[in-house]
C-alpha cells in the first residue's frame, strides 16, 4: 500500500488555460474526496466519488470545474479557464466506506499557481 | 452550517514542554480527525474520535472528545521539534458522507 498519490505535484499555468490533476487512492478504497486548500486555510470540500458515482459537489465547484471517477480507481480533477482565484493546494483523499468510523487518508496535495 | 473553531490560531514553546491545542465545532461531532500538515504538503491523518468522552493516544500525543462532542483537545507531551507543523481539525457534520469540514488550523513552532 502505497499511499495516496497526486500528480502533478505543482502546476503553473497561465490564466485562461485548462488544466487536470490526476489522484490514485489506496487500492481499495470506495471513497475518493477533492478538497482545495488556500494558504492559512483549512481544506475546503469540493467533491467526493463512491465507486465511479458522483456523489455530491460543493457549491464551490463552479461549471468550470468538473471530476471523473471512470473506472472507480484513479480520479481527475478539470480546472477549465483557470482564473487567478484558482490558486491554491488541490487536495486529494480516500476512504474505505462513508460513515464517520473510517479514516480518510490524504495525497501530498497538487499547488497550482495560475498567472 | 457547521464550523470549526481551533485555539490558538499559532503557538509556540520550548523543546520539552507540553501544549494543548482546542477545536470547538458549532454542532455536534459525529466524527472528529485530527491531522498535521507540514507547509505545502499534504494532511498526515493522526487519529479519529467518534464518541463522547472518548481519548485516544499516539506516541507523545493525545487526542479527546468531550461527552457533549462538540469539543475536542490536541495535547502534546515534551514537545520536539519534529512535532512542528500545522495542526488542523475536521468534522464529519452529518456522520453519513464523510465529508470533512475543517478549522482554520494551528501553527506550532517548537524551539530546540
Amino acid at each position: 500500500d502505497t499511499g495516496v498519490s497526486q500528480n502533478p505535484r505543482h502546476k503553473i499555468t497561465k490564466r485562461g488555460q485548462n488544466v487536470t490533476f490526476r489522484c490514485d487512492p489506496i487500492s481499495e478504497h470506495n471513497r475518493l474526496y477533492w478538497y482545495r486548500q488556500t494558504l492559512g486555510q483549512g481544506p475546503e470540500f469540493l467533491t467526493y466519488f463512491q465507486n465511479e458515482a458522483q456523489l455530491e459537489k460543493s457549491r464551490l465547484l463552479s461549471d468550470r470545474f468538473s471530476a471523473e471517477r471512470p473506472k472507480g480507481s484513479f480520479s481527475t480533477l478539470e480546472i477549465q479557464r483557470t482564473e487567478q482565484g484558482d490558486s491554491a493546494m488541490y487536495l486529494c483523499a480516500s476512504s474505505l466506506a462513508g460513515g464517520a468510523r473510517y479514516e480518510q487518508f490524504f495525497g501530498p496535495g497538487t499547488r497550482l499557481t495560475v498567472l | 452550517s457547521q464550523e470549526l473553531e481551533q485555539s490558538p490560531q499559532s503557538l509556540i514553546v520550548q523543546e520539552g514542554k507540553n501544549l494543548t491545542i482546542n477545536c470547538t465545532s458549532s454542532k455536534t461531532l459525529y466524527g472528529l480527525y485530527w491531522y498535521k500538515q507540514k507547509y505545502g504538503e499534504g494532511l498526515i491523518f493522526l487519529m479519529m474520535l467518534q464518541k463522547g468522552g472518548e481519548e485516544k493516544s499516539h506516541e507523545k500525543i493525545t487526542a479527546k472528545l468531550d461527552e457533549k462532542k462538540q469539543q475536542s483537545s490536541l495535547h502534546i507531551t515534551a514537545s520536539q521539534p519534529s512535532h512542528a507543523g500545522i495542526y488542523l481539525c475536521g468534522a464529519d457534520g452529518s456522520g453519513a458522507t464523510n465529508k470533512l469540514i475543517f478549522g482554520t488550523g494551528t501553527l506550532l513552532a517548537v524551539q530546540p
